[in-house]
Formats: C-alpha cells, sequence, structure tokens
C-alpha cells in the first residue's frame, strides 16, 4: 500500500511552454501533497505544500505564478510549469501524507525529469 | 529552522569494505523524525528508516545500521561489507512535528563501492 504515482516520468518541451506534471496517490487518500525539485547533484528541495481544497503554500524564492499546483482532490496534485525556460529542467519529486495518518508519515513518487531546450 | 549537514560529499570504497555516512542534524523542536533515503540512477527515492527523537536505540538491518545520538545531533548510517548494489546517493532527511512535518533534505552522499 502507500503507492504515489506520476506521469510523465520524463517530459521534453521548449522554451516558453507550459507542462503539467501530476502526482497521484494510487491506494490511499492524501490530505497534504507536497512538491520538491531536485537539480543535477544536487539535494531535494521543497518547493510547496498543498492541502486538498485550499490554496498551495510556496517556499521562499519559489514563485508561485510560474509554478501553479492544484490539489482538487484527495488523490490529485499537479504541477504546472508555465512559460519554461532551460534553467527549469530539473527533477520534481512529489510526496503524499495519507489522510488520517502520523504526521510524518510521507510517501514520495517516482519523479518526473524534465527538460527544457 | 531545521537543518541537516551530510558533511561527506562523495565516497569511493572497494567491495566488502564497512563505510559510515554521516549525519548531523539541527532542530529546536523536541519532536521530530530522522530518515534515511536511498537514491540510485534511476532517480527513484528508497526509504532505508526513521527514527523518531525519543527513540535513540541503534537499529541494524542486515547489512545496514543506524546510530542515533541526541547529543551530538548525529544520525550515521553504516553499511557493513559494501556491495557494488549499494551504490546511489544517500540523503538524511529531518521532519519536524510543529513545522508540518515537510521534509528537510542534506546534501547527500555519493557512494560509489567499486568491485
Amino acid at each position: 500500500g502507500a503507492v504515489v504515482s506520476q506521469h510523465p516520468s520524463w517530459v521534453i518541451c521548449k522554451s516558453g511552454t507550459s507542462v503539467k506534471i501530476e502526482c497521484r496517490s494510487l491506494d490511499f487518500q492524501a490530505t497534504t501533497m507536497f512538491w520538491y525539485r531536485q537539480f543535477p547533484k544536487q539535494s531535494l528541495m521543497l518547493m510547496a505544500t498543498s492541502n486538498e481544497g485550499s490554496k498551495a503554500t510556496y517556499e521562499q524564492g519559489v514563485e508561485k505564478d510560474k509554478f501553479l499546483i492544484n490539489h482538487a482532490s484527495l488523490t490529485l496534485s499537479t504541477l504546472t510549469v508555465t512559460s519554461a525556460h532551460p534553467e527549469d529542467s530539473s527533477f520534481y519529486i512529489c510526496s503524499a501524507r495519507r489522510q488520517g495518518a502520523l504526521s510524518y508519515e510521507q510517501y514520495f513518487g517516482p519523479g518526473t525529469r524534465l527538460t527544457v531546450t | 529552522a531545521q537543518k541537516v549537514t551530510q558533511a561527506q560529499t562523495e565516497i569511493s570504497v572497494v567491495e566488502k569494505e564497512d563505510v559510515t555516512l554521516d549525519c548531523v542534524y539541527e532542530t529546536r523542536d523536541t519532536t521530530y523524525y530522522l530518515f534515511w533515503y536511498k537514491q540510485p540512477p534511476s532517480g527513484e527515492l528508497v526509504f532505508l528508516i526513521r527514527r523518531n527523537s525519543f527513540d535513540e536505540q541503534n537499529e541494524i538491518s542486515g547489512r545496514y545500521s543506524w546510530n542515533f545520538q541526541k547529543s551530538t545531533s548525529s544520525f550515521n548510517f553504516t553499511i557493513t561489507a559494501s556491495q557494488v548494489v549499494d551504490s546511489a546517493v544517500y540523503f538524511c532527511a529531518l521532519s519536524e512535528e510543529y513545522n508540518n512535518n515537510d521534509m528537510r533534505f542534506g546534501a547527500g552522499t555519493r557512494l560509489t563501492v567499486k568491485p
């Protein structure tokens, strides 16, 4: 149990276009989802926290108008990178906290590799 | 603010050697959780262990062992008799009970085990 999927697993897009990444909890309901970004050979950095039905909370330095997060249901959160540029190329990982679970329990998705050309 | 330091950027060992990955953390909370994750080249994080701040017992799982010491704010990870398949990036992470439990990661240690 507690499986999180991401789609797509990798995507290449042209500079200036937008790309949407989906994060789904497959066998549980997730009240909270987290989005992380990992540049090559670097650590995971938390971008934002989203709670189902409310606006996401962004970390300092993360542009909320550029990285649109929608957590419309208890099993799906989406991250849209708007007007993507090469510097947005990164590995994006989501995690989900199960509804009713202990506060520290997070389950990570497999990640989405974004390349902007 | 919570902080995790993994001072070892890269470690290279020969198969069957023991290796210890260091992790030092900072937190003001009394209730927190420490984690170790393995990230192979595929990128997917593999959960290894979680420890809460009230449980300082060391843990052993096969060739893996963890040493949690609150007195030095350290949570070190030892691989005994390393194998080539252990080659990966290892992350230590901290989650605070009263900070929404978002997870803060250390910089990671890239372990290479040579045959």
